[in-house]
């Protein structure tokens, strides 16, 4: 256990409406980054931050944005939900001391109908 | 355009018996290679990892084996038990670009008992 939480753990919203997903660790590290998964796909980044305000676009970040004002939160928003982001969300944390292990937090699972 | 190809995409093994999945990976810059084991409902979890500096890594019944000049890596998971049955994720990640992982599209092993 990292220290991470997310919410909400389950979400069914409608075409068009925003979304917002929160992540929160306890452990104040630096690195922290939203994946989705799917099918097939494995886990896809879609984008990641590595300090408050700084934060960088992943693989598939279109359609998405993101926030970090405080160390602790970093903040998912689907501005207009679309069917094509109907997943499960997952949040990471980079341990500072450690450059390259990524601890996962348990996921939100978005419907979007 | 997918950076890590995993196989097979299910495999199922006996009780006692040897796991095996491979990948491969197309960027050289990548220096990092960890493996992910996920249960349903729970995010991915980190198992083992390796560096490229060295060919192979053992912990306890988990073994990473890579293949710098092939571009390969491969998870073994030696006498498997009903517990290890999860989908398992290789990854690959470069620290200096922000350790951004690029995932396999998993493997999901089911282990008879």
């Amino acid at each position: 256990d990292a220290g991470i939480t997310q919410s909400p753990r389950h979400k069914v919203t409608e075409t068009g409406t925003p979304v917002t997903l929160r992540c929160h660790q306890t452990e104040n590290h630096r690195y922290m980054y939203w994946y989705r998964q799917d099918p097939g796909h494995g886990l896809r980044l879609i984008h990641y931050s590595y300090g408050v305000k700084d934060t960088d676009k992943g693989e598939v970040s279109d359609g998405y944005s993101v926030s970090r004002s405080k160390t602790e939160d970093f903040l998912l928003t689907l501005e207009s939900a679309t069917s094509s982001q109907t997943s499960v969300y997952f949040c990471a944390i980079r341990r500072d001391k450690l450059l390259y292990e990524q601890y996962f937090g348990p996921g939100t699972r978005l419907t979007v109908t | 355009q997918q950076q890590v190809k995993q196989s097979p995409q299910s495999l199922i093994v006996q009780k006692g018996g040897i796991s095996i999945i491979n990948c491969a990976y197309e960027n050289t810059a990548f220096d990092y290679f960890p493996w992910y084991q996920q249960f349903p409902g729970k995010g991915p979890a980190l198992l083992i990892a390796i560096r490229p500096d060295v060919s192979e890594k053992k912990e306890g019944r988990f073994t990473i084996s890579f293949n710098k000049s092939a571009k390969q890596f491969s998870l073994h998971i030696m006498d498997s038990q009903p517990g290890d049955s999860a989908t398992y994720f290789c990854a690959a990640s470069r620290g200096a670009a922000g350790n951004k992982l690029t995932f396999g599209g998993g493997t999901r092993v089911l282990v008879k008992p």
